[in-house]
């Protein structure tokens, strides 16, 4: 079965500006999270959801949000784009609690 | 809250020689520990939890709830273990990949 697919793969964006990504799960998957990957903080919890709710959060800012669909699919944006934002987006997909998460491939972004 | 220590960035072994990832835990609950492993240009993916208690590629981790750790072991390294790896924290025991707090990982290289 197809894994979890992230698009964009890259992104170049200029500070200021807000950008949104997007993340399609295994079939039948409900819980989708997001982290972000950098090489000083390493991967760190952004958010989770589940059945279109978000059942958890990260230490992030409030620029970062996200989203899920009917479907599943889900999306984060992150506004008012900062160097520092950054980062290579890990999207995981999970059917439910204690079952494994697969890993998307994930979007890396730059921002100048 | 919960962290996850690698204190090896590299760790080099010749071929056939042990490996002995380390990994150390804070958490004042009951917490569910992963390792995963990210193969070059391959996505991250689940190597095992100690909840199953189940060896996988010869890889076995013991959870030491008195010295909070999770130490990854293969008896004998093989090439094909090169690679980088993550040790994680969910903080819900049973929850599986939920809200995963990651350590800086820890490449390994395997020389022949």
């Amino acid at each position: 079965k197809a894994g979890v697919t992230q698009t964009p793969r890259y992104l170049i964006k200029t500070r200021g500006q807000q950008v949104t990504l997007s993340c399609s799960p295994i079939s039948g998957h409900r819980s989708v999270s997001w982290y972000q990957q950098t090489p000083g903080q390493g991967l760190q919890f952004l958010f989770e959801y589940f059945s279109e709710t978000q059942r958890n959060k990260g230490n992030f800012p409030g620029r970062f949000s996200g989203r899920q669909f009917s479907n599943s699919r889900s999306e984060m944006n992150v506004s008012t784009l900062e160097l520092g934002d950054s980062a290579l987006y890990l999207c995981a997909s999970s059917w439910e609690l204690n079952t494994e998460a697969f890993f998307g491939q994930g979007t890396r972004l730059t921002v100048v | 809250a919960q962290r996850v220590t690698q204190p090896e960035k590299l760790l080099s072994v010749f071929k056939g020689a042990p490996v002995e990832l380390k990994c150390n835990y804070s958490y004042s609950g009951s917490p569910e520990l992963f390792w995963y492993v990210q193969y070059s240009r391959q996505r991250l993916q689940l190597l095992l939890r100690h909840i199953s208690r189940e060896s996988i590629k010869g890889f076995t981790a013991d959870l030491n709830k008195g010295e909070t750790s999770f130490h990854l072991k293969k008896p004998f390294a093989q090439e094909e273990d090169s690679a980088m790896y993550y040790c994680a924290l969910s903080p819900y025991s049973g929850a599986g990949s939920y809200q995963l707090t990651f350590g800086k990982g820890t490449k390994l290289s395997v020389i022949p």
